[in-house]
């Protein structure tokens, strides 16, 4: 089945403790990117990566950090995480770079509570 | 940042009505898009409308553009509690921008 996983679903944990976020979808997709989700706020991209080692910045990229060594997979790192990135974070996918004309795959969500 | 703005809000309808809701956005775009969100759940494509385009359809759903106003409309026909949803607009100019979304309530 073809889809884009996130784990954890769940997480809570305290300031300053490093967590790693991973993001794998198996549809050979070029295209993936991050995204967190605040009421009120809508979604907001925090990275995304056109393809393997080529990774910029979204619009809300500060306390972040991604990588993207495989093209299946595109973690997304809190080195030291803050109250203010408690929130319900998304990883999506598309067939390619030239996302505006295809349909973005979503992972379920992963959300995480920093205490 | 934040692109599209739907309206309304909040929605709630009987089974069976009709539900129209409204994405408002600033600049030119390419194409827009239109998701749905079920609670607890990721984001799932609806359509795409590009912007030569007036008006697409997909089963029960019925999306208009209006490039000169900067303005589109997702209508979902014959609801059903299934439908129980948020729904969002991206817009796409040289990225893909959400916005707030509509959280539409079915009641049977």
């Amino acid at each position: 089945e073809a889809q884009v996983t996130q784990n954890p679903r769940y997480l809570i944990t305290v300031t300053g403790k490093k967590l790693t976020v991973t993001c794998s979808q198996n549809m050979n997709h070029e295209y993936m990117s991050w995204y967190r989700q605040d009421p009120g706020l809508g979604l907001r991209q925090i990275y995304y990566s056109m393809n393997v080692e080529v990774t910029d910045k979204g619009d809300v990229p500060e306390g972040y950090k991604v990588s993207r060594k495989e093209k299946r997979n595109f973690p997304l790192i809190l080195e030291s995480p803050s109250p203010n990135q408690t929130s319900l974070y998304f990883c999506a996918s598309s067939l390619s770079s030239g996302i505006g004309n295809q349909p973005q795959h979503f992972g379920d969500g992963t959300r995480l509570s920093i205490l | 940042s934040q692109q599209g703005e739907e309206d309304p809000q909040a929605l709630s309808i009987q089974e069976g009505e009709n539900a129209t809701m409204n994405c408002s956005y600033k600049t030119s775009i390419n194409n827009l898009q239109w998701y749905r969100q079920n609670s607890g759940r990721g984001l799932v494509h609806l359509i795409l409308i590009r912007s030569n385009e007036r008006e697409k359809h997909s089963g029960r759903l019925r999306v208009t553009l209006d490039t000169s106003k900067k303005s589109s409309s997702l209508l979902i026909t014959a609801s059903r509690a299934a439908d129980t949803a948020s729904y969002f607009c991206a817009t796409y100019d040289y990225k893909l921008s959400f916005g707030a979304g509509t959280t539409v309530t079915v009641r049977a």
